[in-house]
């Protein structure tokens, strides 16, 4: 089983530059998120999506795009890229909010994303 | 905004140790999850705690959700190296909102 599956793995960009961070699940999963994790830190929410055509900002929106035009793929654009977006950024997927309660998330492996 | 407060941020024991690991906030969390980071990785799920004062074990891992839902604990008995990595806490509000707060993780380290 593929999961949650996140492209590119690695990439450096130079400050002013764009590009998109794409994922996409083959969970049938109807909600996905966007997280980065900075160095030593816990996970903080950019974006989240509870379906296709629907989005949502998260704490730290700022400085990205998302778009969910299919349940499957959830891209993350950023426009201007600035030395503060460095980070390694996760997606996710889950049920979504079932039965009272968030059901569990399943992350990929990550990009890690330098800009210099 | 709902905060979830991890304590320690850094443990480094020797195998064969006992540890906890602390996951605290001053708000209401309808259900918490637990999840372990390796390096290189995306988290993994642990478990997910539901009821005040619920306790779920999973081998060496104890969980514990507090009995008014704000806390929760997880307690490793005879550390391995293999437990190594970084342990979040998520918690999910009684706000109804569709996304859960983690917590700032706790970075475990377990020498041989």
């Amino acid at each position: 089983n593929a999961g949650v599956t996140q492209t590119p793995k690695f990439r450096i960009l130079k400050i002013g530059q764009s590009m998109t961070l794409q994922c996409t699940q083959d969970m049938n999963h109807n909600y996905m998120y966007w997280y980065r994790q900075d160095p030593g830190m816990g996970l903080k929410l950019i974006y989240y999506s509870v379906g296709a055509g629907i989005t949502d900002k998260g704490e730290v929106p700022n400085g990205y795009n998302v778009s969910r035009s299919t349940t499957e793929d959830f891209p993350l654009r950023l426009e201007l890229a600035a030395p503060s977006q460095t980070s390694v950024y996760f997606c996710a997927s889950s049920y979504g909010f079932q039965g009272g309660s968030n059901q569990p998330q399943h992350f990929g492996d990550g990009t890690r994303l330098s800009i210099l | 905004t709902q905060l979830l407060k991890q304590s320690p941020q850094f443990l480094s024991i020797q195998e064969g140790e006992n540890l906890t690991v602390y996951c605290n906030s001053s708000s209401v969390f309808s259900s918490l999850q637990w999840y372990r980071q390796e390096p290189g990785e995306g988290p993994v799920l642990l478990v997910t705690v539901v009821t005040g004062g619920e306790v779920k074990k999973l081998k060496r891992l104890t969980f514990q959700f507090g009995d008014a839902r704000k806390d929760s604990s997880l307690h490793i008995t005879a550390a391995q190296p293999g437990d190594t990595g970084l342990y979040l806490c998520a918690g999910d509000g009684d706000t109804g909102r569709r996304a859960l707060t983690f917590g700032s993780g706790t970075r475990l380290q377990v020498q041989p």
